[in-house]
């Protein structure tokens, strides 16, 4: 158990609709990421959020967004579905920003499933 | 821009051979280097990482790397393959004097047969 969790496990939903997926960080850290998973494009990098801010953007859509809130819990929210919608969700959080090496730990994700 | 390159799908090792999984990269600046493996239905867990030092770094059950900086490469380790080993292992790079943002190669299936 890596200490981050997410909710909800699964989520089936149609296209056009709009759903929030939602993350806790390990205790202590202040970084929060966000990843998709899909099978045509692999593991990809979405946005970073450091204690409350923005921090790098990634390959993610416009019809997507996130937040990280001040008890440090992140929501990613998905807008106007598409069937390429659907993939497995991952946020990640680790100690720091930018300096260090450190490594990110990974919650179990959301399936995210858009028929 | 950053990259990272597994140039196999799939690795097939017998138990108790040793197995390597390959990973090459491309950055620049120095690099710090990550594996992770993924078990079925699970997230990602985090293996072992490379920032400076020795070229041969030790990780969780039993793994190492080897950091070859000529080669641009961060190939995966291990003496000895158990079954329980088989699981899909990515490898992920960045610029040590860039964010935080992790570049992941498009993975690695192990599989370990008895």
């Amino acid at each position: 158990d890596s200490g981050v969790t997410q909710t909800p496990k699964h989520l089936i939903t149609a296209t056009g609709q709009r759903v929030t997926l939602r993350c806790s960080p390990r205790s202590g850290d202040l970084s929060v990421y966000w990843y998709q998973q899909s099978l045509d494009q692999g593991l990809q990098f979405l946005i970073q959020y450091y204690n409350g801010e923005e921090r790098a953007k990634g390959n993610i859509l416009e019809r997507f967004s996130a937040q990280q809130f001040p008890d440090l819990h992140s929501e990613l929210n998905l807008s106007s579905l598409e069937l390429g919608d659907s993939a497995l969700y991952f946020c990640a959080s680790s100690v720091a920003d930018r300096a260090g090496a450190y490594e990110q730990y990974f919650g179990p994700g959301t399936r995210l499933t858009v028929t | 821009a950053q990259s990272v390159a597994q140039p196999e799908d799939q690795v097939n090792v017998a138990e108790g051979n040793p197995l390597t999984v390959k990973c090459t990269y491309s950055v620049s600046g120095n690099p710090y280097l990550f594996w992770y493996v993924q078990y079925p239905n699970r997230g990602l867990q985090f293996l072992l990482k490379y920032i400076t030092g020795d070229n041969l770094v030790k990780g969780s059950y039993g793994f190492e790397a080897e950091f070859n900086k000529s080669q641009t490469s961060f190939h995966l380790k291990k003496p000895s393959a158990l079954v329980s080993d088989s699981a899909l292992y990515f490898c992920a790079v960045r610029a040590s004097d860039a964010g935080n943002m992790l570049t992941f190669g498009g993975g690695t299936r192990l599989m370990v047969k008895p």
